[in-house]
């Protein structure tokens, strides 16, 4: 069975601070992908970023970059000099390689205080 | 519009009304998702539709009955529905089949519904 784990469930960090969102996956499949999602206190998510389990280069986006690693299953975020806007909900979600069944994790709470 | 719109983005109702939610995608694409986000519990998904077709069903009771009538509209009937039902769902839709993997998913904003 598939599972994402997002063990953080609140970070709380000062403005301009570095932070990394932790999240660890579990999956029998060989082909599989995984994603970032941003939910603000509006509620509507926001598509971040999708990985294919094939491709373990890293990435980065302006302040933010993700580090996937298979050997230890972990796909994990982080926010550099982080800014009040910041301050969301952010979900690690996984899905099969059919493509139409994402299951998510449980979700990290970021306050980002000025 | 524009994206996914959901409607109500508010809803109160008794154990024993019939009230029914909508989401609109003006995307062009060709599936479409019900999620259900409650306060303790990661989204789980409920329904998939690709082209008007049902393609997963998560084992969501018979009070919610979801509804497809075309690839830009997706309903949620609901009835006789318990307390622990309140949460907030959403809907989502992508563009994408299995031979080109994974879809990314656009969420509309949301309908938080409160049962009585």
């Amino acid at each position: 069975a598939q599972k994402v784990t997002q063990a953080q469930t609140e970070i709380s960090v000062v403005e301009k601070e570095d932070v990394t969102l932790d999240c660890v996956y579990e999956t029998r499949d060989t082909t599989y992908y995984l994603f970032w999602y941003k939910q603000p206190p509006s509620g509507e998510l926001v598509f971040l970023i999708r990985r294919n389990s094939f491709d373990e280069q890293n990435e980065i986006s302006g302040r933010y970059s993700w580090n996937f690693q298979k050997s230890t299953s972990s796909f994990n975020f982080t926010i550099t000099a982080s800014q009040v806007v910041d301050s969301a909900v952010y979900f690690c979600a996984l899905s099969d390689a059919g493509g139409f069944k994402t299951i998510f994790g449980a979700g990290t709470r970021l306050f980002v205080k000025a | 519009e524009t994206g996914v719109t959901q409607t109500p983005r508010h809803l109160v109702m008794g154990m024993t009304n019939k009230k029914s939610l909508k989401c609109e995608q003006h995307l062009g694409h060709n599936a479409m998702y019900w999620y259900k986000q409650s306060a303790k519990k990661p989204l789980e998904l409920m329904f998939v539709y690709n082209f008007k077709e049902q393609t997963e069903n998560n084992s969501v009771p018979s009070r919610f009955s979801p509804e497809c009538p075309n690839s830009s509209h997706l309903f949620l009937h609901l009835h006789t529905l318990q307390p622990e039902d309140s949460a907030l769902y959403l809907c989502a839709s992508s563009q994408g089949d299995r031979a080109s993997g994974a879809n990314v998913l656009t969420f509309g904003a949301g309908s938080r519904l409160t049962v009585l």
